[in-house]
């Protein structure tokens, strides 16, 4: 099987902008979260999603928003960029919500200036 | 609020060595602990879980053992090689949130 893809893989945005990442989940996985990952913070959950539905949430600001669509593909988008979002986005399929054993993907590295 | 740490950033063994890296956590209420390997310029792979009602789990070359007393979690990994070096993460979940919670990582470094 193929695993978790993300696309693009490396990112580089203004302040202020906005963002759109991709998240593929392995063929069968209906779960799919999000997180980020900085070398302060750690890695931290952003959000998961499962059949369609945002789940679970993380303590991020509205700013940080996703979707899942039908073939359980998901996309998060970062909106009016801070250089605070400077970090390596990173999302994880599972075959059940809040599975346990997550795969995750290569992530995204995104940088604001 | 409730954390999951590492007691070491970083370890050091030479390879063929037995590796155990530990983390601490607080949460009492957790359902599950789990272990991730992080390669450089990948994203984590998970490893192994261990549920709450268990002390001890193998897999292969690997072993995690839960001791609720003192809320500890260790990873041992057997014969380390080479290939083991990345950073390692804990993890929990359960207890009523579905929201994982991961430690900051130790770095294994395995010299040849």
């Amino acid at each position: 099987k193929a695993g978790v893809t993300q696309t693009p893989r490396y990112l580089i945005k203004t302040r202020g902008q906005q963002v759109t990442l991709s998240c593929s989940p392995i063929s069968g996985h209906r779960s799919v979260s999000w997180y980020q990952q900085t070398p302060g913070q750690g890695l931290q959950f952003l959000f998961e999603y499962f059949s369609e539905t945002q789940r679970n949430k993380g303590n991020f600001p509205g700013r940080f928003s996703g979707r899942q669509f039908s073939n359980s593909r998901s996309e998060m988008n970062v909106s009016t960029l801070e250089l605070g979002d400077s970090a390596l986005y990173l999302c994880a399929s599972s075959l059940e919500l809040a599975g346990v054993e997550q795969y995750f993907g290569p992530g995204t590295r995104l940088t604001v200036t | 609020g409730e954390s999951v740490g590492l007691h070491l950033p970083t370890l050091s063994v030479q390879e063929g060595d037995n590796s155990i890296i530990n983390c601490a956590y607080s949460n009492s209420a957790s359902d599950y602990f789990i272990w991730y390997k992080q390669e450089s310029g990948k994203g984590p792979q998970f490893i192994i879980d261990i549920r709450s009602n268990m002390d001890k789990r193998q897999g292969q070359r690997v072993t995690v053992l839960l001791n609720k007393t003192v809320k500890h979690l260790s990873l041992q990994i057997a014969a380390t090689q080479p290939g083991d070096s990345a950073v390692y993460f804990c993890a929990e979940m359960g207890g009523g949130s579905y929201i994982p919670t991961f430690g900051r990582g130790t770095s294994l470094i395995v010299h040849p």
